[in-house]
């Protein structure tokens, strides 16, 4: 089963941009679609958006189109998440989490990543 | 967006207890596009139950789901402590995921 791991805690100012790091080992890259998902405090997890490492192929979802970037790199087995203009209510933690397929958002989450906290003040 | 309640947002039951835990959909979801998580202070999600009533690989036979339509329920047979815990159901497929807002199992 694929193993992921984070990156690390991340503090940024209103407006600026973050990128998370979500490294997979365990299995063979590109055999599960990973997605990112968020939980800030006392709100619901939240889904950004995910990608077939493979295809590089990614899917956003509507709340966060134009905002979140998510890529692979096949080299490294590396899929990031690129959050741009930030707000206070971005503070989260964000989690990568593989598919049981390549169907990014078709099937449930398998494994998780440790989570990284993302916060957003001035 | 199909939006999942779940109820009750805390539960206070001992161990040895039954436990009963709900998740309505605002809409009708296919019975395979139903899981259910368990998420415990300090640490990630780990997944219990997928299609509705699938446990996943290692959940003990305790833990089981069923419904159908609008309509599911994750149930603990026999309650161990370290089943006391946040439950959070989740819905996927036409390519995006939800999720409830969480049920807090702690011990009474």
């Amino acid at each position: 089963q694929v193993h992921l791991v984070q990156s690390g805690a991340d503090v940024k100012k209103p407006g600026s941009s973050v990128k998370v790091s979500c490294k997979a080992s365990g299995g063979t890259f590109g055999s599960n679609a990973i997605s990112w998902v968020r939980q800030a405090p006392g709100q619901r997890f939240e889904w950004l958006g995910g990608i077939t490492p493979n295809f590089g192929s990614a899917k956003y979802a509507q709340t966060f189109q134009g905002r979140v970037t998510i890529t692979a790199d096949e080299s490294t087995g590396t899929v990031y998440m690129e959050l741009s203009s930030l707000k206070s209510e971005d503070t989260a933690v964000y989690y990568c989490a593989a598919h049981y397929s390549l169907a990014v958002a078709n099937t449930w989450l398998v494994s998780w990543g440790q989570g990284t906290l993302v916060s957003v003040s001035s | 967006e199909i939006v999942l309640t779940q109820s009750p947002g805390t539960l206070s039951l001992s161990p040895g207890e039954r436990a009963t835990l709900s998740c309505r959909a605002s809409q009708s979801v296919s019975i395979n596009d139903l899981a259910w998580y368990q998420q415990k202070p300090g640490q990630a999600p780990s997944l219990l139950i997928y299609a509705a009533s699938v446990r996943a690989t290692g959940i003990p036979d305790r833990f089981s789901g069923s419904g159908s339509g609008t309509d599911f329920t994750l149930t603990i047979s026999r309650l161990e402590p370290e089943d006391f815990a946040v439950y959070y159901c989740q819905r996927y497929g036409d390519s995006s995921i939800t999720f409830g807002q969480g049920t807090r199992l702690e011990i009474k």
